[in-house]
């Protein structure tokens, strides 16, 4: 059963503590993103790797890092230089072989730190 | 910037009522562009796109979406709403230019009356 799998669903984490985010794919997809969902916002892009070993800044990438160390798994740390980290993180991937570049998206963590 | 934009924040109908949720962009060059969907505690799922062709575009669940090049836009419609449809919906462009790099709409939340 293809997919994409984040874990945890919820995670509490106290302020200064870094936290990751686990995504893993097995579409076999080429490209990953990680999205940060606020209310009224929709999503906006963190990061986005389009290969392994290689990935580019989104949207609103400060305080935030990624690894993209296998094809199938693309971690995002939240580091505690992140000014308002408490939100709905959504992880995607595509087939960048493609012409149409859509987006399949996991369940989403949500993140609250106090 | 590219931006898109949906102007309907929160829309409240009636079941059995008819649907049209605005979506504009701003990219003057070629386009690919989606409407996805979020139904409460789900994952964001695909509700239709569009890549080239016929612009009225079908989807899934009676959902439809006209692109119309010269206003920018992507409004998606359905004659006959249901309770079921209640979710959000986000409008998202992939300019030619940015690779596989999505931009998203602030999303829509639809709520239905039984």
């Amino acid at each position: 059963d293809g997919g994409i799998t984040q874990s945890p669903k919820y995670l509490f984490r106290k302020e200064g503590q870094n936290v990751t985010l686990s995504c893993e794919q097995n579409l076999n997809h080429d490209a990953m993103y990680w999205y940060r969902q606020d209310p009224g916002q929709g999503l906006r892009l963190i990061y986005y790797s389009q290969i392994v070993n290689d990935f580019q800044k989104g949207d609103i990438a400060e305080g935030y890092s990624v690894s993209r160390e296998k094809k199938e798994s693309f971690p995002l740390t939240v580091t505690s230089a992140q000014k308002n980290p408490t939100a709905f993180y959504l992880c995607a991937s595509s087939n960048s072989g493609t012409e149409t570049y859509e987006q399949y998206f996991g369940p989403g963590t949500r993140l609250t730190v106090t | 910037a590219q931006s898109v934009s949906q102007h309907n924040h929160h829309v409240i109908l009636s079941e059995a009522a008819s649907l049209e949720l605005g979506c504009n962009y701003s990219y003057g060059g070629t386009v690919n562009l989606f409407w996805y969907v979020q139904y409460p505690g789900q994952h964001l799922q695909l509700l239709l796109k569009y890549f080239s062709g016929d612009p009225l575009v079908k989807g899934i669940k009676g959902f439809e979406a006209e692109f119309i090049k010269s206003k920018f836009s992507f409004n998606l419609r359905k004659p006959s709403v249901q309770w079921s449809d209640t979710a959000e919906y986000f409008c998202a462009v992939i300019p030619y230019s940015s690779a596989s790099k999505i931009i998203f709409g602030s999303g829509t939340r639809l709520s239905i009356r039984p």
